[in-house]
C-alpha cells in the first residue's frame, strides 16, 4: 500500500514569491495534518483536517498561509508571500481516526523549503 | 512553559546500555500519548503508544505518570540502530490538539 505522498520534495524560492505544497494521504485516512519542522525541533502542527473540515487551524499564520482539502482527500498548503523565516521542512501526515485521536499518524517524506 | 518539554540531549551511550528519556506536559486534560522515532533527515514514525498501565515492546518500555504529568521511554540493551531522535507526542484538550516535543537525540556508541 502506498504511503503518504508529498510533492515537491525540495523547493527553492526567493522571498515574497508564492509556493504551494501538495499531499496525498493514505487511502481511506480521514484525518490529515500539516506540520512545519525546523532543524533540531519537533514538528509543529499547522492545521488538522477531519475529512474536509479544518478542525484545528489555531497555529496556522493565516495572513500568509492557507490550506485546503477538497473532497476530503488530497490537500494543498500555500504560502503567499514567502518570508526567509519560512525555510523549513513541511510534513504531511494522515491517520484513520476516531474521536479519541489515538490513532497512529503516518508521515510523508516532507517538502524541504528554502527561501532566499 | 512549553506545552510539551523534552531534554534535547544528545544522550551518548555505549552499546548494551540502558537509557531513559522523560517528557513532561502541561495540559492536565491531555488524553493520548505517543513516542515517535525520527532518523536524520527522515520523517517521524510511531515507536509506541503510551497507556495508563504502561506498555512494553521488546527492549522498549513506555510509562505514563498522570499525577506528575510526564511520560517516559526506557530502552534496554541499546543497539547502534537505536541512534535517532525520539519525539514525544501529546494529544488532548480542545480539538484533540496534537503537540510534539522538541525531541531527544540518542547516539549509541560502539
Amino acid at each position: 500500500e502506498a504511503g503518504v505522498v508529498q510533492s515537491p520534495r525540495y523547493k527553492i524560492i526567493e522571498k515574497k514569491q508564492p509556493v504551494a505544497f501538495w499531499c496525498n494521504p493514505i487511502s481511506g485516512h480521514n484525518t490529515l495534518y500539516w506540520y512545519l519542522q525546523n532543524l533540531g525541533q519537533g514538528p509543529e502542527l499547522l492545521i488538522r483536517y477531519e475529512n474536509e473540515e479544518a478542525v484545528d487551524d489555531s497555529q496556522l499564520p493565516k495572513d500568509r498561509f492557507s490550506a485546503e482539502r477538497l473532497k476530503g482527500v488530497d490537500s494543498t498548503l500555500k504560502i503567499q508571500p514567502a518570508e526567509l523565516g519560512d525555510s523549513a521542512v513541511y510534513l504531511c501526515a494522515s491517520s484513520l481516526d476516531g474521536p479519541s485521536g489515538r490513532s497512529e499518524q503516518f508521515f510523508g517524506p516532507g517538502t524541504r523549503l528554502t527561501v532566499l | 512553559r512549553k506545552e510539551v518539554e523534552q531534554d534535547p540531549g544528545p544522550f551518548n551511550v555505549p552499546e548494551g546500555a540502558t537509557v531513559a528519556f522523560n517528557c513532561t506536559y502541561s495540559n492536565s486534560a491531555s488524553q493520548s500519548f505517543f513516542w515517535y522515532r525520527q532518523d536524520c533527515r527522515k520523517e517521524p514514525k510511531l515507536l509506541m503508544s503510551v497507556y495508563s498501565s504502561g506498555n512494553e515492546d521488546g527492549r522498549f518500555t513506555a510509562q505514563l505518570n498522570r499525577a506528575s504529568q510526564y511520560i517516559s521511554l526506557l530502552i534496554r540493551d541499546s543497539k547502534l540502530s537505536d541512534s535517532a531522535t525520539y519525539l514525544c507526542v501529546v494529544t488532548g484538550g480542545g480539538y484533540q490538539k496534537v503537540t510534539f516535543g522538541t525531541g531527544t537525540k540518542l547516539q549509541v556508541i560502539p
